[in-house]
């Protein structure tokens, strides 16, 4: 079946504007992840969405990062007054009953 | 403070020869332990997953080691292959907790 799809694939944008990065887990997957890898820091958890309860937002590294989701499925990051430290690409996976993640391909930003 | 320690960096090998990646960590909370390739411009694939209770694992060519009192853990991948080349993480994940913590990543090259 179809895995876990995210977009854009890239996105390039000024600093000082919002970005908004989407996910879109695979089907039946009730928990999704946000992490996010550059080459200084490599693979952070950023935010976990699991049904109707509340994320666990504990990995955002500001206030200016915040994520949504709607419905159970598809998901949005969103990145307010973006930094030069920004930069990274920005991995999503989601799971089922087991504790495999399954991770997309990610969203390269680049922060000018 | 990194909670998973990954070595070595990086690793050329030989085709037909075998690689072997190990990971320590010190936070005996962890519980579940993941090993995910990743090819340039992908998104990280799990490969290999294992538990505390079990000391080893195989999977085809890639079989993991846990040794639970050492608080180590590693990656041997059998009669590698140039398809092979790719950076590997190691991964761990506290009782109860839904993030993975991951390790800094070796890049591994298979020498045709």
């Amino acid at each position: 079946g179809a895995g876990v799809s995210q977009s854009p694939s890239n996105k390039v944008t000024e600093k000082g504007k919002d970005v908004e990065l989407r996910c879109d887990p695979i089907s039946g997957h009730t928990a999704l992840y946000w992490y996010r890898q550059s080459l200084g820091q490599g693979l952070e958890f950023l935010i976990y969405f699991q049904g109707n309860s509340a994320p666990d937002k504990s990995g955002l590294p500001s206030d200016r990062f915040s994520a949504e989701r709607t419905g159970g499925s598809v998901s949005t990051l969103t990145i307010q007054r973006t930094q030069q430290e920004d930069s990274a690409v920005y991995l999503c996976a989601s799971r089922t009953g087991t504790r495999e993640q399954y991770f997309g391909p990610g969203t390269r930003l680049t922060v000018t | 403070q990194q909670q998973v320690k990954q070595s070595p960096q990086s690793l050329i090998v030989q085709k037909g020869g075998i690689s072997i990646i190990n990971c320590a960590y010190e936070n005996t909370a962890f519980d579940y332990f993941p090993w995910y390739q990743q090819f340039p411009g992908k998104g990280p694939a799990l490969l290999i997953a294992i538990r505390p209770d079990v000391s080893e694992k195989k999977e085809g060519r890639f079989t993991i080691s846990f040794n639970k009192s050492a608080k180590q853990f590693s990656l041997h991948i059998m009669d590698s292959q140039p398809g092979d080349s790719a950076t590997y993480f190691c991964a761990a994940s506290p009782r109860g907790s839904e993030k993975l913590v991951f390790g800094k990543g070796m890049k591994l090259t298979v020498n045709p």
